[in-house]
């Protein structure tokens, strides 16, 4: 079956910081993969995306992904981390044949100090 | 820029009542969705639903589930009988295509007491 691991449930970095946050994915076929974010009471805002192609993939607000096939990776990161990213992060994949049907990581819980 | 809206932003109800959670995807959207997540759990996929149909669906969408698209912009997802397990947040999304990004709405909490 398919499934997203993100290990880390709470990161916490300075504000300033660089960030990467870790995803895996286990999958009999390369997916879709996607980063999502959800700042509170807000919805799932979209911060980028893999399909195919470029193995970096830039996002909105400065973040950027690595897809790493051969480690099933998906990790997330940004070089300078600012307070408003506080937030909660989530690594999700989608079939390539129905890219929609999403399995979500339990997400992991940004925390900046200042 | 375009978004997915959703309402009531949060909504309690008793047990075994009906409800309705309402969505109003992208205009130019063909596929819609609904995700729910329970508190401390993750993000899951309920259903999709294209050309007045369901295309997808998980064994979590059970009979007591519904979706509908009563007119051109509203998506519906109706608990028939609600139940304690029923409580979470419940999203909907929409997408171009089945294959390209979902844009989700900001949720509604639902409670059941």
């Amino acid at each position: 079956a398919q499934s997203v691991t993100q290990p880390d449930i709470h990161i916490t970095v300075s504000e300033g910081a660089s960030l990467e946050l870790r995803c895996n994915y286990s999958y009999g076929a390369t997916p879709y993969l996607f980063w999502y974010v959800q700042s509170p009471g807000q919805g799932l805002q979209l911060l980028l995306k893999y399909f195919s192609g470029d193995t970096l993939v830039q996002g909105i607000k400065g973040f950027e992904a690595e897809f790493k096939r051969s480690q099933s990776s998906f990790n997330l990161r940004k070089p300078s981390v600012h307070w408003s990213d506080a937030a909660e992060y989530f690594c999700a994949v989608g079939p390539k044949e129905y890219g929609n049907k999403l399995v979500f990581g339990a997400g992991t819980i940004l925390r900046v100090k200042s | 820029e375009p978004e997915v809206t959703q309402t009531p932003s949060h909504q309690v109800t008793q047990m075994g009542q009906e409800v309705i959670l309402r969505c109003v995807p992208i205009s130019n959207h063909l596929y819609f969705y609904w995700y729910r997540q329970i508190l401390g759990q993750k993000v899951e996929f309920l259903v999709s639903f294209y050309n007045n149909e369901i295309s997808e669906k998980s064994e979590i969408f059970d009979d007591q589930f519904s979706v509908e698209r009563p007119d051109g912009s509203n998506f519906t997802l109706k608990i028939r009988s609600t139940k304690l397990e029923d409580s979470a947040m419940y999203f909907c999304a929409s997408s171009r295509s089945e294959n390209t990004e979902a844009f989700f709405g900001q949720g509604t909490r639902l409670t059941v007491v």
